[in-house]
């Protein structure tokens, strides 16, 4: 079964410049969350989806960052303008169930890198 | 303010010995945790989780003990192999939440 699909897996860019990572859940999985991990903060959650709508982006730290899920198969998250300091793995993760206690599948993550 | 915190950062274990691995929590409304596996240019892996309902959740060689009252929770690998050498992640939820709390991570080494 394919996992969670990130693309792309690296990406350097220059300041300023929008910065669009993309994510294919698991399918079937109705969950979808964007995580960014940096050595200072760890593993934080940016945003979640649930069938489509999102449920909590209380960690999306500024309104540089935004992100949609147009269908269950697709998510995007966005950078506009990008800085250096959001130079971070960002992780995409999927799961099946409306409520807790499902585990959370992970992608490979997209490695992002402003100049 | 951390609610999940594993406060050491690396472990060193020799093959074929115990591991344990170690987590604690602040927040009193989690109640279900779970441990992810992460080797470089990888995303985490889920591992083994355990709901606070129980003590205790084993599969294989991997063991996850709860401690309710001390907001406490272990990861034990026996025995400890070379492939289990990565960085191991703590994460816990509310109850009805999909929201995941992550740990800082330990970084685990297993010698042969």
């Amino acid at each position: 079964d394919a996992g969670v699909i990130q693309s792309p897996r690296h990406e350097v860019t220059e300041m300023g410049q929008e910065v669009t990572l993309r994510c294919k859940p698991i399918s079937g999985h109705n969950s979808l969350f964007w995580y960014r991990q940096t050595m200072m903060r760890g593993l934080e959650l940016l945003i979640y989806f649930n069938n489509n709508v999102p449920i909590d982006d209380s960690g999306m730290p500024e309104d540089r960052f935004s992100a949609k899920m147009p269908n269950a198969s697709f998510s995007t998250l966005k950078i506009q303008p990008s800085e250096p300091r959001d130079s971070a793995v960002y992780f995409c993760a999927s799961s099946l169930g409306l409520f807790g206690g499902k585990p959370q599948h992970f992608g490979d993550g997209t490695r992002l890198s402003i100049l | 303010d951390q609610q999940v915190k594993q406060n050491s950062p690396s472990l060193s274990v020799q093959e074929g010995r115990i591991s344990i691995l170690n987590c604690d929590y602040t927040n009193s409304m989690f109640d279900y945790f779970l441990w992810y596996k992460k080797y470089p240019a990888e995303g985490p892996t889920f591992l083994i989780s355990i709901s606070s309902i129980k003590d205790k959740n084993e599969d294989g060689r991997f063991t996850v003990f709860l401690n309710k009252s001390a907001k406490h929770l272990s990861l034990h690998i026996v025995p400890s192999q070379p492939g289990d050498s990565a960085v191991y992640f703590c994460a816990a939820s509310e109850k009805g939440a999909q929201k995941l709390v992550f740990g800082q991570g330990t970084r685990l080494t297993i010698n042969p």
